[in-house]
């Protein structure tokens, strides 16, 4: 079944190091997102791409990056990582048809920062 | 941009009973809203939605109701079961925001057998 990828599922790293959280898809699709989810605060949006050369900034963008390696690949970095991005961290991709924008998410890298 | 609130951020019912989750948006020009589940330890998945020129939508024991003119939907699920325990998210969305979804907090609903 095409499904939404996420590697590593669980991380646990210290303040100041570089992490990458990647995401791969085989649904096709050419939309993909970078989300947080933090108890009680939903789930809010860091990144978006709609093709390979786009790349938005979404609510929270601060102190993340990137990058659209192809039109299945979608990673996010944390240069300099700090205890308060330990979080959920999901991938969705989308297909927008009519006025219809499912998300498809991955199944979440949890991260935590000490 | 769009703001969507929710609530409760809790709700505890016996099984049996019924549950309502109600939402409110601020942008007029929203026109799709979509509900998620989200199991414990599990991703979002989406459960149903609404367009804005439909008043309500059944599939099965849930169903959704938009209120355009005061800017508020809901989810209603009857007849609840243990495996509706979850987080549930709202969502609102429009064309000139590229459909982005713009999320409500979440509610946790949890269903006592």
């Amino acid at each position: 079944d095409a499904d939404v990828t996420q590697t590593p599922r669980n991380r646990i790293t210290k303040t100041g190091k570089r992490i990458m959280l990647e995401c791969s898809q085989t649904k096709g699709h050419d939309r993909m997102y970078w989300y947080r989810q933090d108890p009680g605060l939903g789930l809010r949006l860091i990144y978006y791409s709609f093709d390979v050369k786009d790349i938005n900034k979404g609510e929270i963008s601060d102190g993340y990056s990137v990058s659209r390696q192809a039109q299945a690949k979608f990673s996010l970095s944390l240069e300099s990582a700090i205890p308060n991005q330990t979080a959920l961290y999901f991938c969705a991709t989308s297909d927008v048809k009519g006025k219809v924008n499912e998300q498809f998410f991955g199944p979440g890298t949890r991260l935590t920062v000490l | 941009g769009e703001n969507v609130e929710q609530h409760p951020s809790t709700l505890s019912v016996q099984e049996g009973d019924s549950a309502v989750i109600k939402c409110t948006y601020s942008d007029s020009a929203s026109n799709y809203f979509p509900w998620y589940k989200q199991e414990l330890g599990k991703r979002p998945q989406l459960i149903i939605d609404i367009r804005s020129n439909v008043g309500e939508k059944k599939d099965q024991r849930i169903a959704v109701t938009l209120n355009k003119t005061a800017k508020h939907f809901s989810l209603h699920i009857t007849e609840t079961q243990p495996e509706d325990s979850a987080v549930y998210f709202c969502a609102a969305s429009i064309k000139g925001g590229s459909y982005i979804p713009t999320f409500g907090r979440g509610t946790s609903l949890i269903v006592h057998p």
